[in-house]
């Protein structure tokens, strides 16, 4: 069965940055993008992007491009987001999810990082 | 602002039905059967409760119910219960670059 295990919690300071990682298993890694969405205390889900692990290509939300970085390692099946620049307000849960053939989606855990000095 | 708009709160009683709206656009909602709908808890991850416009996953009570017309998707639930208070999300396949939206999520008070 499909899963996908991220990385644990993070506490980062204003002005660093934070990598996340998801463990992807259970299926074929370059087979299917993957999308990555976060959720801020009390907030609604708000997609960030997406990779597709076959070519390495990328899709940013606007509001995240030139902060976010998404990247894989094939050898692994692992999936990365990297946002730099953090502020107090990029505190919330990260998820990863796995668009399958028909537009449905496997969720990562989630991953709590922390921004605060 | 979310891509596709959902009442920010609803609420009902024991027993009653609620139905929770979801508009969107010809790029998504008003296109594609590809609409899902997720249920959270506080601090929980979402759970998928309806996908294909009108699907329940296996596990899912039939008191929940997905349809759509036009640029506007629903859920409706019936037979309302006390552990349905929770945080409602839609999402849809994009034609645009981005491949999937949201709403905003809808706040359900069970009174």
């Amino acid at each position: 069965q499909v899963q996908l295990v991220q990385s644990g919690a993070e506490v980062k300071k204003p002005g660093a940055s934070v990598k996340v990682s998801c463990k992807a298993s259970g299926y074929t890694f370059t087979g299917y993008f993957l999308h990555w969405v976060r959720q801020a205390p009390g907030q609604g889900l708000e997609w960030m992007g997406w990779i597709n692990p076959n070519s390495g290509g990328t899709y940013y939300a606007q509001r995240f491009q030139g902060r976010v970085s998404m990247t894989r390692d094939t050898s692994i099946t692992t999936g990365y987001m990297e946002l730099s620049s953090l502020r107090s307000d990029d505190t919330a849960v990260y998820y990863c999810a796995r668009e399958d053939d028909d537009f449905n989606y496997d969720w990562g855990q989630g991953t709590l990082v922390t921004v605060s000095s | 602002q979310s891509a596709l708009t959902q009442p920010a709160s609803v609420s009902g009683s024991p027993g009653q039905s609620i139905t929770i709206s979801c508009t969107g656009s010809s790029s998504d909602v008003g296109t594609y059967k590809y609409v899902s709908w997720y249920q959270q808890h506080p601090a929980k991850a979402p759970k998928l409760m309806i996908y294909e416009i009108s699907n329940r996953p296996s596990g899912v009570p039939d008191r929940f119910s997905g349809s759509k017309s036009g640029n506007t998707a629903s859920l409706t639930i019936s037979g309302l219960q006390a552990d349905d208070e929770a945080d409602y999300y839609c999402s849809s396949f994009t034609s645009t670059r981005a491949r999937w939206v949201f709403g905003g999520g809808t706040k359900l008070t069970v009174l």
